[in-house]
Protein backbone atom coordinates (compact mmCIF):
# COMPACT_ATOMS: atom_id res chain seq x y z
CA UNK A 1 0.00 0.00 0.00
CA UNK A 2 1.34 3.35 -0.47
CA UNK A 3 0.57 4.41 3.14
CA UNK A 4 -0.80 3.45 7.00
CA UNK A 5 -4.61 4.47 6.24
CA UNK A 6 -6.94 5.50 8.98
CA UNK A 7 -10.56 5.71 9.30
CA UNK A 8 -12.85 7.33 9.19
CA UNK A 9 -10.65 10.79 9.24
CA UNK A 10 -13.82 12.06 11.18
CA UNK A 11 -16.13 11.10 14.06
CA UNK A 12 -18.68 12.72 15.36
CA UNK A 13 -20.43 11.20 18.21
CA UNK A 14 -22.35 11.50 21.11
CA UNK A 15 -21.45 11.19 24.46
CA UNK A 16 -22.11 7.63 26.22
CA UNK A 17 -22.03 6.18 22.27
CA UNK A 18 -19.31 3.80 21.31
CA UNK A 19 -17.04 3.81 18.51
CA UNK A 20 -14.09 2.16 16.10
CA UNK A 21 -11.70 3.55 14.82
CA UNK A 22 -9.71 1.58 11.78
CA UNK A 23 -5.75 1.34 11.09
CA UNK A 24 -4.54 -0.48 7.69
CA UNK A 25 -0.45 -0.44 8.39
CA UNK A 26 1.90 -0.66 5.78
CA UNK A 27 2.46 -4.09 4.51
CA UNK A 28 5.10 -6.07 5.80
CA UNK A 29 5.03 -3.87 9.10
CA UNK A 30 4.64 -6.00 11.76
CA UNK A 31 4.91 -2.90 14.62
CA UNK A 32 2.04 -1.16 15.35
CA UNK A 33 0.92 1.99 17.09
CA UNK A 34 -1.78 4.21 18.94
CA UNK A 35 -1.26 7.66 19.79
CA UNK A 36 -3.35 9.99 20.78
CA UNK A 37 -3.18 13.92 20.05
CA UNK A 38 -5.53 16.31 22.04
CA UNK A 39 -5.97 19.75 21.00
CA UNK A 40 -2.10 21.78 20.81
CA UNK A 41 -0.60 18.78 22.72
CA UNK A 42 1.83 15.69 22.22
CA UNK A 43 1.64 12.40 21.01
CA UNK A 44 -0.03 10.31 24.06
CA UNK A 45 1.44 6.81 24.34
CA UNK A 46 -1.86 4.30 23.66
CA UNK A 47 -0.82 0.86 22.74
CA UNK A 48 1.81 -0.88 20.61
CA UNK A 49 1.32 -4.43 18.69
CA UNK A 50 4.49 -6.18 17.87
CA UNK A 51 3.76 -9.48 15.65
CA UNK A 52 1.95 -12.21 17.69
CA UNK A 53 3.41 -11.16 20.80
CA UNK A 54 1.21 -9.78 23.69
CA UNK A 55 0.36 -5.97 23.03
CA UNK A 56 1.63 -3.58 25.17
CA UNK A 57 -1.38 -1.17 26.81
CA UNK A 58 -0.19 0.21 29.54
CA UNK A 59 -0.38 3.44 27.83
CA UNK A 60 -4.44 2.78 27.55
CA UNK A 61 -5.98 5.82 29.88
CA UNK A 62 -9.28 3.39 30.96
CA UNK A 63 -10.83 0.20 30.98
CA UNK A 64 -13.37 1.95 28.20
CA UNK A 65 -10.60 1.61 25.66
CA UNK A 66 -9.36 -1.87 23.97
CA UNK A 67 -7.36 -2.68 20.31
CA UNK A 68 -7.22 -5.61 18.91
CA UNK A 69 -5.69 -6.12 15.40
CA UNK A 70 -6.66 -9.33 13.58
CA UNK A 71 -4.42 -11.08 11.49
CA UNK A 72 -1.13 -9.10 12.49
CA UNK A 73 -2.15 -6.26 10.32
CA UNK A 74 -5.70 -4.53 10.54
CA UNK A 75 -6.10 -2.74 13.71
CA UNK A 76 -9.31 -1.85 15.90
CA UNK A 77 -8.91 0.78 18.62
CA UNK A 78 -12.13 0.89 20.33
CA UNK A 79 -13.31 3.57 22.84
CA UNK A 80 -16.39 2.58 25.17
CA UNK A 81 -19.44 5.15 26.44
CA UNK A 82 -17.06 8.10 24.63
CA UNK A 83 -16.43 10.71 27.19
CA UNK A 84 -16.15 14.69 26.32
CA UNK A 85 -12.53 14.30 26.91
CA UNK A 86 -11.98 11.49 24.79
CA UNK A 87 -12.34 14.05 21.86
CA UNK A 88 -8.77 14.36 20.38
CA UNK A 89 -6.65 13.04 16.80
CA UNK A 90 -5.80 9.39 17.01
CA UNK A 91 -2.78 8.16 15.07
CA UNK A 92 -1.67 4.83 13.75
CA UNK A 93 2.01 4.34 13.19
CA UNK A 94 3.38 1.53 11.80
CA UNK A 95 6.96 0.28 11.43
CA UNK A 96 9.63 -2.18 11.17
CA UNK A 97 10.42 -4.30 14.11
CA UNK A 98 13.31 -3.20 16.13
CA UNK A 99 12.16 -0.11 18.42
CA UNK A 100 14.80 1.62 16.56
CA UNK A 101 12.74 2.09 13.28
CA UNK A 102 11.27 5.08 11.41
CA UNK A 103 7.40 5.28 12.05
CA UNK A 104 5.06 5.88 9.21
CA UNK A 105 1.75 7.36 10.55
CA UNK A 106 -1.75 7.63 9.47
CA UNK A 107 -3.61 11.14 8.91
CA UNK A 108 -5.91 10.54 11.36
CA UNK A 109 -8.78 10.31 12.81
CA UNK A 110 -10.70 13.28 14.24
CA UNK A 111 -12.70 12.22 17.30
CA UNK A 112 -15.16 15.09 18.59
CA UNK A 113 -17.73 13.89 21.23
CA UNK A 114 -20.59 16.25 22.02
CA UNK B 1 8.55 3.99 32.62
CA UNK B 2 10.31 5.99 30.19
CA UNK B 3 9.50 10.00 30.65
CA UNK B 4 10.37 12.58 27.92
CA UNK B 5 10.29 16.20 28.95
CA UNK B 6 10.74 18.23 25.77
CA UNK B 7 11.84 22.60 25.87
CA UNK B 8 10.62 25.33 24.79
CA UNK B 9 6.99 24.50 24.12
CA UNK B 10 6.97 27.79 21.41
CA UNK B 11 10.01 29.26 19.95
CA UNK B 12 9.72 32.05 17.27
CA UNK B 13 13.41 32.94 15.36
CA UNK B 14 13.84 34.99 12.51
CA UNK B 15 14.58 34.07 9.20
CA UNK B 16 17.96 33.16 9.08
CA UNK B 17 18.80 32.44 12.68
CA UNK B 18 19.28 29.08 14.23
CA UNK B 19 16.76 27.36 16.70
CA UNK B 20 17.58 24.47 19.29
CA UNK B 21 15.20 22.31 20.71
CA UNK B 22 16.18 19.95 23.78
CA UNK B 23 14.66 16.63 25.14
CA UNK B 24 15.68 14.75 28.31
CA UNK B 25 14.73 11.03 28.56
CA UNK B 26 14.66 9.05 31.97
CA UNK B 27 15.30 5.54 31.05
CA UNK B 28 18.80 4.74 30.74
CA UNK B 29 18.16 1.82 28.46
CA UNK B 30 16.97 4.30 25.49
CA UNK B 31 18.91 3.88 22.98
CA UNK B 32 17.34 5.64 19.68
CA UNK B 33 16.36 9.03 19.55
CA UNK B 34 14.04 10.07 16.61
CA UNK B 35 12.56 13.85 15.83
CA UNK B 36 9.12 13.95 13.51
CA UNK B 37 8.11 17.51 12.36
CA UNK B 38 4.37 17.87 12.07
CA UNK B 39 3.25 20.72 9.37
CA UNK B 40 -0.40 22.22 10.67
CA UNK B 41 -2.81 19.58 9.79
CA UNK B 42 -0.29 16.83 8.53
CA UNK B 43 0.71 13.58 10.50
CA UNK B 44 4.24 13.33 11.91
CA UNK B 45 7.13 13.04 9.57
CA UNK B 46 10.59 11.81 10.62
CA UNK B 47 13.35 14.30 9.93
CA UNK B 48 16.24 12.80 11.72
CA UNK B 49 17.23 10.14 14.10
CA UNK B 50 20.32 9.28 16.57
CA UNK B 51 21.52 5.89 18.45
CA UNK B 52 23.06 5.84 21.33
CA UNK B 53 26.24 4.88 19.84
CA UNK B 54 26.82 8.68 18.47
CA UNK B 55 26.95 11.65 19.47
CA UNK B 56 25.59 14.04 16.57
CA UNK B 57 24.69 13.84 13.40
CA UNK B 58 23.72 16.18 10.67
CA UNK B 59 21.70 16.19 7.82
CA UNK B 60 21.75 19.44 5.88
CA UNK B 61 20.66 22.31 8.28
CA UNK B 62 19.73 20.03 10.50
CA UNK B 63 21.41 18.41 13.34
CA UNK B 64 21.19 16.12 16.54
CA UNK B 65 23.03 15.83 19.51
CA UNK B 66 23.22 13.42 22.35
CA UNK B 67 24.36 13.19 25.36
CA UNK B 68 24.16 9.82 27.09
CA UNK B 69 25.25 10.94 30.73
CA UNK B 70 23.41 13.87 30.87
CA UNK B 71 20.22 11.90 29.12
CA UNK B 72 19.81 14.49 27.17
CA UNK B 73 19.42 15.55 23.05
CA UNK B 74 18.38 18.14 21.45
CA UNK B 75 17.67 18.97 17.59
CA UNK B 76 19.59 21.51 15.97
CA UNK B 77 18.12 23.75 12.48
CA UNK B 78 20.49 26.27 11.09
CA UNK B 79 19.54 29.08 8.62
CA UNK B 80 15.65 28.65 9.50
CA UNK B 81 13.47 28.78 6.31
CA UNK B 82 9.68 29.89 6.84
CA UNK B 83 8.95 26.25 6.08
CA UNK B 84 10.37 24.84 9.02
CA UNK B 85 7.54 26.34 10.91
CA UNK B 86 5.82 23.49 12.85
CA UNK B 87 5.34 21.62 15.52
CA UNK B 88 8.54 19.50 16.19
CA UNK B 89 8.60 16.33 18.72
CA UNK B 90 11.23 14.20 19.86
CA UNK B 91 11.18 10.60 21.15
CA UNK B 92 12.91 8.37 22.94
CA UNK B 93 12.51 4.52 22.56
CA UNK B 94 14.53 1.19 23.51
CA UNK B 95 15.37 -1.79 21.52
CA UNK B 96 13.64 -3.85 24.53
CA UNK B 97 10.20 -2.27 24.92
CA UNK B 98 10.36 -0.97 21.31
CA UNK B 99 7.93 1.37 22.56
CA UNK B 100 8.28 4.99 21.59
CA UNK B 101 7.40 7.62 24.11
CA UNK B 102 7.41 10.93 22.41
CA UNK B 103 7.67 14.46 24.48
CA UNK B 104 5.32 17.24 24.16
CA UNK B 105 6.08 18.55 21.20
CA UNK B 106 7.89 22.39 20.21
CA UNK B 107 5.79 24.68 18.01
CA UNK B 108 8.44 26.55 15.98
CA UNK B 109 7.47 29.75 14.10
CA UNK B 110 10.20 31.53 11.58
CA UNK B 111 9.20 34.83 11.20
CA UNK B 112 9.87 35.99 7.60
Amino acid sequence: GAGVSQSPSNKVTEKGKDVELRCDPISGHTALYWYRQSLGQGLEFLIYFQGNSAPDKSGLPSDRFSAERTGGSVSTLTIQRTQQEDSAVYLCASSQPGGTEKLFFGSGTQLSVL
Amino acid sequence: GENVEQHPSTLSVQEGDSAVIKCTYSDSASNYFPWYKQELGKRPQLIIDIRSNVGEKKDQRIAVTLNKTAKHFSLHITETQPEDSAVYFCAASDAGTYKYIFGTGTRLKVLA
